[in-house]
């Protein structure tokens, strides 16, 4: 039972431009709805995250969209830079600590 | 410096010879975790302990063993190594979310094991 769907699996971006990746989610139990980044040879890393309780939230130039009817949420990066190139995952969780990973985006910033 | 560390990083064997996969934190966290991760499959936990003592099944558990004998610790065990164990490994603590308590559960990861079985 695949919980979580992420897209797009990949993503190129001009220097400059807006990235913007989905994650859709079926397990309404989830409370909590985080985004990872992680570069080439590191670990996971918290980037942003959001309570079901608010559609959205900015910290610089990311912001998560929160649509508890569709059971939706995204990820979008304003002014999208070459150093935001890494893999990006939608992890939502339930009331504990397990984290449902997505499959994944890669992003690619062109400069 | 709050770490996650693994070991060891690289680490190439052969199907059936044992091995062992360190974890250590230093954050005093209660809740610790292994995932894998393969291409296309995103992180897939593999077991996770809420305290010492405690561990539990994740989502693919099957060829592997964990033990949590001290809180900073946490190793991932694979008595009988095949080739489908090749992969990503990732070691993860974290506070634990409570009720009442509007903790993140923010997972804080090493830096990964990366393993193949031949």
């Amino acid at each position: 039972q695949q919980q979580v769907k992420q897209s797009p699996q990949s993503l190129i971006v001009q220097k400059g431009g807006i990235s913007i990746i989905n994650c859709a989610y079926e397990n309404t139990a989830f409370d909590y709805f985080p985004w990872y980044q992680q570069f080439p040879g590191k670990g996971p890393a918290l980037l942003i995250a959001i309570r079901p309780d608010v559609s959205e939230k900015k910290e610089g130039r990311f912001t998560i969209s929160f649509n508890k009817s569709a059971k939706q949420f995204s990820l979008h990066i304003m002014d999208s830079q070459p150093g935001d190139s890494a893999t990006y995952f939608c992890a939502p969780l339930e009331y504990g600590n397990k984290l449902v990973f997505g499959a994944g985006t890669i992003l690619r910033v062109k400069s | 410096e709050a770490q996650v560390t693994q070991n060891p990083r690289y680490l190439i064997t052969v199907t059936g010879k044992k091995l062992t996969v360190t974890c250590s934190q230093n954050m005093n966290h209660e809740y610790m975790s292994w995932y894998r991760q393969d291409p296309g499959l995103g992180l897939r936990q593999i077991y996770y302990s809420m305290n010492v003592e405690v561990t539990d099944k994740g989502d693919v558990p099957e060829g592997y063993k964990v033990s949590r004998k001290e809180k900073r610790n946490f190793p991932l065990i694979l008595e009988s190594p095949s080739p489908n164990q090749t992969s990503l490994y990732f070691c993860a603590s974290s506070l634990p979310r409570q009720g009442g308590i509007r903790r993140t559960g923010e997972l804080f990861f090493g830096e990964g094991s990366r393993l193949t079985v031949l």
